[in-house]
């Protein structure tokens, strides 16, 4: 979805590195959401934020921080990464309707 | 531990083979539930959700599912499928009247032969 925007969209990096995965979103979406996709085992919820003031931890938030520095804008960050965190993470945002998801980045940590 | 599976991880049909895929929950009370499909390379788009009302929910493309409360179950459906329905489709729930916090399945790759 065009309104849900993720940078960068690929990245490779080394373990031990900090990285920061970035979202934007002109849905106007109070809610908003960061997921990763591995192989076999669907999407996994990291964090998830329901206004600017409102930071919750997902299933899977060990070795994550996010950070939602407006209502438009929520980056999820890897302090120290590791191989296992290699894979597709997606950003999301939510009204009634359902959740929107960006077009994910594909992330290698080596 | 509440989880929602899907038990078909690779599905291969011919064209203009009907599809069922399963989908069943472990969570009581109420719950909304979602099928997103995934194209090859490209993000999660929403097919359908049930949130209420008639449990047999029709979505675009031509999918259909059925949400069976008794047995937590919401599998999709579509009676003649298409080369270009191959993707990966994806389950998932969430809890109560918000649709925030989704749990999704492991997903299910379909791939159809021309």
């Amino acid at each position: 979805d065009a309104d849900v925007t993720q940078t960068p969209r690929n990245r490779i990096t080394k373990t031990g590195k900090r990285i920061m995965l970035e979202c934007s979103q002109t849905k106007g979406h109070d809610r908003m959401y960061w997921y990763r996709q591995d192989p076999g085992l669907g999407l996994r919820l990291i964090y998830y934020s329901f206004d600017v003031k409102d930071i919750n931890k997902g299933e899977i938030s060990d070795g994550y921080s996010v950070s939602r520095q407006a209502q438009a804008k929520f980056s999820l960050s890897l302090e120290s990464a590791i191989p296992n965190q290699t894979a597709l993470y997606f950003c999301a945002t939510s009204d009634s309707r359902g959740q929107f998801f960006g077009p994910g980045t594909r992330l290698t940590v080596l | 531990a509440q989880s929602v599976s899907q038990h078909n991880h690779h599905v291969i049909l011919s064209e203009a083979a009907s599809l069922e895929l399963g989908c069943n929950y472990s969570y009581g009370g109420t719950v909304n539930l979602f099928w997103y499909v995934q194209y090859p390379g490209q993000h999660l788009q929403l097919l359908l959700k049930y949130f209420s009302g008639d449990p047999l929910v029709k979505g675009i493309k031509g999918f259909e599912a059925e949400f069976i409360k008794s047995k937590f179950s919401f599998n999709l459906r579509k009676p003649s499928v298409q080369w270009s329905d191959t993707a990966e489709y994806f389950c998932a729930v969430n809890k109560g009247s918000n649709t925030g916090k989704l749990i999704f399945g492991q997903g299910t790759t379909l791939q159809v032969k021309p």
